[in-house]
């Protein structure tokens, strides 16, 4: 059973479309992330939800709309998609207390032409 | 506010080789460190980490030694493999408003060679 699992891996579109992409996890985490990753490899934290709540908001264009149906669930939504926004998208979950781990899923990569 | 500085790569290396990755970190107390490995197209996984000063972490034939003198915690495996191939992230988790924030540095990427 894949522990952080990301819909879909791919996906390409045309600038100015609307897309989501979706995270599920089943390990009982109570916070999850979405983190973007450049062509560089440079990991930014997007956005960060405990318990269905957004507690971490980072600048972040309002494009981007994060939305938690439950803790097991984790989407992202973009709106008005630009070029700029290629990149990786990694979702990623843990316990709220702990050590504190981090478990990622295995990316969508998002390819604005 | 808190940062971790990791060596630029790529780093290549033939098999069987010393490998050392730098890592430096600026926080105020003793956070945990950690490092994480990305294996091509993959996401990230906990390699190891290191709770409090003097902790030496260590998985796979990797270790890392949580070195508070000189706010490092450089990562090193005696003889690399093809294998381990992949990018490696130091990290340094944080709790603020009584939520965790992790910090990762840039990322060095290693390629072994045979």
């Amino acid at each position: 059973d894949t522990a952080v699992s990301q819909t879909p891996k791919y996906l390409v579109t045309q600038m100015g479309n609307d897309k989501s992409i979706k995270c599920e996890q089943n390990l009982g985490h109570d916070t999850m992330y979405w983190y973007k990753q450049d062509s560089k490899k440079f990991l930014k934290i997007m956005f960060s939800y405990n318990n269905k709540e957004l507690i971490i908001n980072e600048t972040v264009p309002n494009r981007f709309s994060p939305k938690s149906p439950d803790k097991a669930h984790l989407n992202l939504h973009i709106n008005s998609l630009e070029l700029g926004d290629s990149a990786v998208y990694f979702c990623a979950s843990r316990l709220q207390v702990g050590t504190g781990e981090l478990f990622f899923g295995e990316g969508s990569r998002l390819t604005v032409l | 506010g808190d940062s971790v500085t990791q060596m630029e790569g790529p780093v290549t290396l033939s098999e069987e080789a010393f490998l050392t990755i730098n890592c430096t970190y600026t926080a105020t107390g003793y956070p945990s460190l950690f490092w994480y490995v990305q294996y091509p197209g993959e996401g990230l996984q906990l390699l190891l980490k290191a709770t409090k000063a003097d902790d030496k972490g260590s998985n796979k034939g990797f270790e890392a030694t949580y070195r508070k003198e000189t706010t490092s915690f450089h990562l090193e495996k005696g003889s690399v493999q093809v294998s381990d191939s992949a990018v490696y992230f130091c990290a340094l988790p944080r709790n603020s408003g009584g939520y965790q924030k992790v910090t990762f540095g840039t990322g060095t990427k290693l390629q072994v060679i045979p």
